[in-house]
């Protein structure tokens, strides 16, 4: 079964306006990423969180990560029509060893209109 | 720099036909992963591995298998393909624990 599951599944909003998206995960994780896919390519990676870490900033991007609640939030500041794409969380659930097993919700489809 | 090559790019296959999916990657990660992205479902960990000679299987593995003879290739194998496994299918690499690299992915079509 997926880890994480993305929430809203879509959001539609303003050239300008912040955009914010959340995260809700199962078992307990050793990071946290989350990634941007445009259509019909590949995902991009945009920042990554250790479990340790509770707020890491990137440019126009804010994450946050509460492990007591086992969830995540991605901000997108100043929202620009080129950031309209779908959004994913991905998790690495700590499961012993060396094994390096990432997985992906469903993930949040973002329209930015102009 | 390619970073993650896939090939085919699109693939049309008749049921019961086989096929490799082909995955190559130049950054000497020792992570490297497939998935299947179907509509409203996300992405799914088909299988993955950790270094050379060393393979899992991940949420969805079944009809699927791979190998994993050099730290650079990762090809998937689909033994008798079935319309179940239309989808696009992604490989990914990255150093352990860290963030993915994806190809492009590979559109197949089973009929």
């Amino acid at each position: 079964s997926q880890q994480g599951e993305e929430d809203p599944q879509a959001l539609s909003i303003q050239e300008g306006e912040n955009a914010t998206m959340n995260c809700s995960y199962k078992t307990s994780i050793n990071n946290l990423q989350w990634y941007r896919q445009n259509s019909g390519r590949g995902l991009v990676h945009l920042i990554l969180i250790r479990s340790n870490e509770r707020e890491k900033h990137s440019g126009r991007l804010r994450v946050t990560l509460d492990t007591s609640k086992k969830s995540s939030s991605l901000l997108i500041t100043a929202s620009r029509a080129a950031d309209t794409a779908s959004y994913f969380c991905a998790t690495d659930a700590i499961s012993g060893g060396s094994n390096y097993k990432l997985t992906f919700g469903k993930g949040t489809l973002l329209t930015v209109n102009p | 720099n390619a970073g993650v090559t896939q090939t085919p790019k699109f693939q049309v296959l008749k049921t019961g036909q086989s096929m490799t999916l082909q995955c190559a990657q130049d950054m000497n990660h020792e992570y490297m992963s497939w998935y299947r992205q179907d509509p409203g479902m996300g992405l799914r960990l088909i299988h993955y591995s950790v270094g050379a000679g060393i393979t899992d299987q991940g949420e969805v593995p079944n009809g699927y298998n791979v190998s994993r003879s050099t730290t650079e290739d990762f090809p998937l194998r689909l033994l008798s393909a079935a319309p179940s496994q239309t989808s696009v299918y992604f490989c990914a690499s990255s150093f352990a624990f860290g963030s993915l690299h994806f190809g492009n992915g590979t559109r197949l079509t089973v009929t």
